[in-house]
């Protein structure tokens, strides 16, 4: 029934390491959004996929890159995590004339 | 640019208390959509409604109801007759037309709400 699916839950990264999260979804959405909220905060747009656009927000750091192998999985790597980045990474997706579905999200801590 | 204020930072209710939870917006475009998600302690963002700015009509989706007024560019939402599942923070988000923009969303900082036995 999942519909949009990440893993893992949590990941723990040391400070520098690269790290991989993925997120996978089951509805043929054509639009993958990856999304950062930090403590307390509100969820921040870093990019998007529309089908294998590529999208960048303009202030989402280098750090962060996207992959889109197919239409069902989408990956966020971060290259060199810093303490800073330490946040729930959220994946969503959406269509036309349809709000934005998320995953559980990844909760990674930089240790 | 766009903008979405949630000036209620926590809101404590008691059980079966109606709660309404108020959100001001600021965008440019004529055509754009607006939205409230719920974020449990578990993390995940649930969708539960959407507006389209070109309709006005406000509606009653089971205990949830909203009120839309462009005049005053808002976008309230009421939990009617609370309950301790209702607890978790609630964001109003905002996003522009566009084939890819649906899920392109500026949210507001979010409101706490606590549901009391």
């Amino acid at each position: 029934d999942a519909m949009v699916i990440q893993n893992p839950r949590y990941q723990v990264t040391q400070f520098g390491k690269p790290v991989t999260l993925s997120c996978s979804q089951t509805l043929n959405h054509n639009v993958m959004y990856w999304y950062q909220q930090k403590s307390s905060q509100a969820p921040k747009l870093l990019f998007h996929y529309y089908d294998k656009d590529f999208n960048n927000e303009a202030d989402t750091p280098d750090n962060f890159q996207s992959r889109r192998p197919n239409t069902s999985f989408c990956f966020l790597d971060i290259r060199s995590p810093g303490l800073g980045d330490a946040a729930m990474y959220l994946c969503a997706t959406s269509r036309a004339g349809r709000g934005a579905f998320f995953g559980q999200g990844t909760r990674l801590t930089v240790v | 640019a766009q903008k979405v204020t949630q000036a209620q930072t926590e809101i404590s209710v008691v059980e079966k208390e109606d709660v309404t939870l108020d959100c001001v917006y600021e965008t440019r475009d004529t055509t754009y959509y607006l939205f409230w998600y719920k974020q449990p302690p578990s993390g995940e963002l649930v969708f539960l409604i959407r507006r389209n700015s070109f309709d006005e009509q406000n509606e009653i989706s089971g205990r949830y109801s909203w009120n839309f007024q462009k005049s005053t560019s808002s976008f309230n939402f009421t939990i009617t007759a609370s309950q301790v599942v209702d607890s978790a923070v609630y964001f109003c988000a905002l996003s522009e037309a566009g084939t890819d923009s649906w899920g392109k969303l500026q949210f507001g900082a979010g409101t706490q709400v606590v549901v009391t036995p």
